[in-house]
């Protein structure tokens, strides 16, 4: 596609629930990269990955948060029993090793509101 | 050990005036520098980036930043602020162009424009 999509685009759940989100990276981008952007704040790193490589993890505030990646396809972040800390903006980013500088292409993001 | 420091969360300036926004970061390697804009309710966009080119660097909208590997800074300007460049600003740095690695965002400016 043209660029990254996310869906869905807002996500309304009850604490406790588990949701999945999904984003679709720019075709032939081996990197992918998720974030969370709580409500005035910057962003903070969740996980990436790099083509068939095992992923950086380091990110991830609780096991209740996973993510997985098939190639260099479709990511999707899961996050079980969710919290009301947990609502915010997920965002997802993929770049390609081709391109200079490894500029990040932004999703518009997925808002989450954990009630 | 590398991070990104962004020196104010808030700058406001008048329509027409120059706008400067500073970034200063530290990395044991030669970094790739950007600078993302987010305007309220929508995605991130690349600015501008260093990726050991040339140091002062142009983006888009008349935004410049300049990289000074002395003072370890990446401060982006402009000369004559619009209403439309209100909005949020992050620099990231990254390790180097050619390996995937994590991208450090900074904390973010919010830049007011007054009329």
């Amino acid at each position: 596609g043209a660029g990254v999509s996310q869906s869905p685009s807002n996500k309304v759940t009850e604490k406790g629930k588990d949701v999945e989100l999904r984003c679709d990276p720019i075709s032939g981008h081996t990197a992918l990269y998720w974030y969370r952007q709580r409500l005035g704040q910057g962003l903070e790193f969740l996980i990436y990955f790099q083509g068939n490589s095992a992923p950086d993890k380091s990110g991830l505030p609780s096991d209740r948060f996973s993510a997985e990646r098939t190639g260099e396809s479709v990511s999707t972040l899961t996050i079980q029993r969710t919290q009301q800390e947990d609502s915010a903006v997920y965002l997802c980013a993929s770049s390609s090793r081709r391109t200079s500088g490894n500029e990040q292409f932004f999703g518009p993001g997925t808002r989450l509101t954990v009630l | 050990a590398q991070s990104v420091t962004q020196l104010d969360s808030h700058v406001s300036v008048s329509e027409g005036t120059p706008v400067l926004l500073r970034c200063n970061y530290s990395s044991s390697y030669s970094p790739s520098l950007f600078w993302y804009v987010q305007h309220p309710n929508k995605g991130l966009q690349l600015l501008l980036k260093y990726t050991s080119a040339a140091t002062l660097v142009k983006g888009i909208n008349g935004f410049e930043a300049e990289f000074k590997k002395s003072e370890t800074s990446f401060h982006l300007t402009k000369p004559s602020a619009h209403m439309s460049d209100a909005a949020e600003y992050f620099c990231v740095v990254s390790l180097s162009p050619y390996n995937f690695n994590k991208f450090y965002f900074g904390s973010g400016t919010k830049l007011n424009v007054k009329p």
